[in-house]
């Protein structure tokens, strides 16, 4: 069974901090996704990685794919209110069934 | 353009009792997957159809669940006999081609009760 272990589970922070969340398995994956989810909503996409060592930056977000595509992270510089929600990783074998993994929720205070 | 839909948005029931929850999936998208989340955790994979057939449904937890695609279109996941523990939401997806680089997109669930 392939499982995703995200650490922390829970981050409190104050905006304008900045903070890493990780994900890790013992399983390799052939891509790796981050997606963020609100209250009452599906889980959005926000970066797929694909090569090991990859990195991928979205504005204040950096995703970064472990050479050994088992790990990834993803890091926000100056957090703002408006991230906060559900961090979910989720690895693929062909983008059909995806693995999701524990999730972190983050609360970024003004 | 409209997005994934499902309905209801919340279902309350009984134990026992046998609930239909719908996907309307994007328009033309051929792969459609159902996800289950319970409080707290990540979305857990269900069953995955590419047009009408189920083309992997390994993760459905017992045969009190079943899910029907039979236009290559709209899905319904099906729970008999309904459990405490079948509790959660349950989120459908679809994707264009189901193949590749594929991006699965989210309905907002369904948020099930089991009384």
């Amino acid at each position: 069974t392939q499982l995703l272990e995200q650490s922390p589970q829970f981050l409190s922070i104050q905006e304008g901090e900045n903070l890493t969340v990780y994900c890790n398995s013992s399983s390799v994956f052939s891509s790796l996704q981050w997606y963020r989810q609100e209250p009452g909503e599906g889980p959005v996409l926000l970066v797929t990685v694909v090569t090991g060592g990859e990195v991928k930056k979205l504005k204040r977000l950096t995703f970064q794919f472990g050479d050994a595509r088992k790990d990834s992270s993803l890091h926000i510089t100056a957090a703002q209110p408006g991230d906060t929600g559900l961090y979910l990783c989720a690895g693929g074998t062909g983008f059909q069934k995806l693995v999701f993994g524990t999730g972190t929720r983050l609360l970024v205070s003004p | 353009g409209a997005g994934v839909s499902q309905t209801p948005s919340n279902k309350v029931t009984e134990k026992g009792k046998y609930v239909e929850l719908r996907c309307d999936p994007i328009s033309g998208h051929t792969a459609l997957y159902w996800y289950r989340q319970s409080l707290g955790q990540g979305p857990e994979f269900l069953i995955y159809f590419q047009g009408t057939g189920a083309a992997d449904d390994s993760g459905l937890p017992n045969d009190r669940f079943f899910a029907v695609r039979p236009e290559g279109s709209v899905s319904t996941l099906k729970i008999q006999r309904t459990e405490r523990g079948d509790s959660a939401v349950y989120l459908c997806a679809s994707s264009a081609s189901g193949t590749g680089s594929d991006t699965q997109y989210f309905g907002p669930g369904t948020r099930l009760t089991v009384l």
